[in-house]
């Protein structure tokens, strides 16, 4: 089946730690996007990226980053800069680079600090 | 920049009884307009969408929108609700030829027997 995997569903960091957030996605689309989903905040562009080898910071980049190496693949690396990186962390994607009409998400990886 | 307001962030409903979410956006420009449901610890699903055409828009699981210009609001009804329809309903915009996506904050529903 075609679609978003997005893994691990939990993950927990140490302090000073960065982690790696992992998104892959087989719809063969060409935009790959990352959103930050705290309670009551409704959902925060971190990054995204319209085609293999760019990518372009969304509202919220600070202590993240990212990289478009393939096609299929937008790991989210959130850094020990990152002071506050407890939350809910989506990936989606969508056919077109330069027009939405439609996103495909993931189910998700909840981020929590030890 | 573009705004999503959902003024409401809690719904409590009875089962069988209808709903109505509200959202307003801010643009003076041609849009399009979407609305997500999220159920708990999953991502989002796309319920309906307003790329353009008719301004009352049907979705899935019964759901339906009606795009109001004038009043830069796309609200989201269902003339009766179910236990299973118990999420968060997120609206969305992105003006036409644009890259990016905005979300509201969200609206719980919580569907009570």
């Amino acid at each position: 089946d075609g679609g978003i995997t997005q893994s691990p569903k939990y993950l927990f960091r140490k302090e000073g730690q960065n982690v790696t957030l992992s998104c892959e996605q087989n719809l063969n689309h060409d935009a790959m996007y990352w959103y930050r989903q705290d309670p009551g905040q409704g959902l925060r562009l971190i990054y995204y990226s319209q085609i293999v080898n760019d990518f372009q910071k969304g509202d919220i980049a600070e202590g993240y980053s990212v990289s478009r190496e393939k096609k299929e693949s937008f790991p989210l690396t959130v850094t020990s800069a990152q002071k506050n990186p407890t939350a809910f962390y989506l990936c989606a994607s969508s056919p077109s680079g330069t027009v939405i009409e439609k996103l495909f998400f993931g189910s998700g990886t909840q981020l929590s600090v030890l | 920049a573009q705004s999503v307001t959902q003024l409401d962030s809690q719904v409590p409903v009875f089962e069988e009884a209808p709903v109505e979410l509200r959202c307003n956006y801010s643009s003076s420009v041609s849009v399009y307009l979407f609305w997500y449901v999220q159920y708990p610890n999953q991502g989002l699903q796309l319920l309906l969408k307003y790329l353009s055409g008719s301004t009352l828009v049907k979705g899935i699981n019964g759901f339906e929108a009606e795009f109001n210009k004038s009043q830069t609001s796309f609200h989201l009804r269902k003339p009766s609700v179910h236990i299973s329809d118990t999420a968060e309903y997120f609206c969305a915009v992105s003006p036409s030829a644009s890259e990016k996506l905005v979300f509201g904050k969200g609206t719980k529903l919580t569907v009570n027997p």
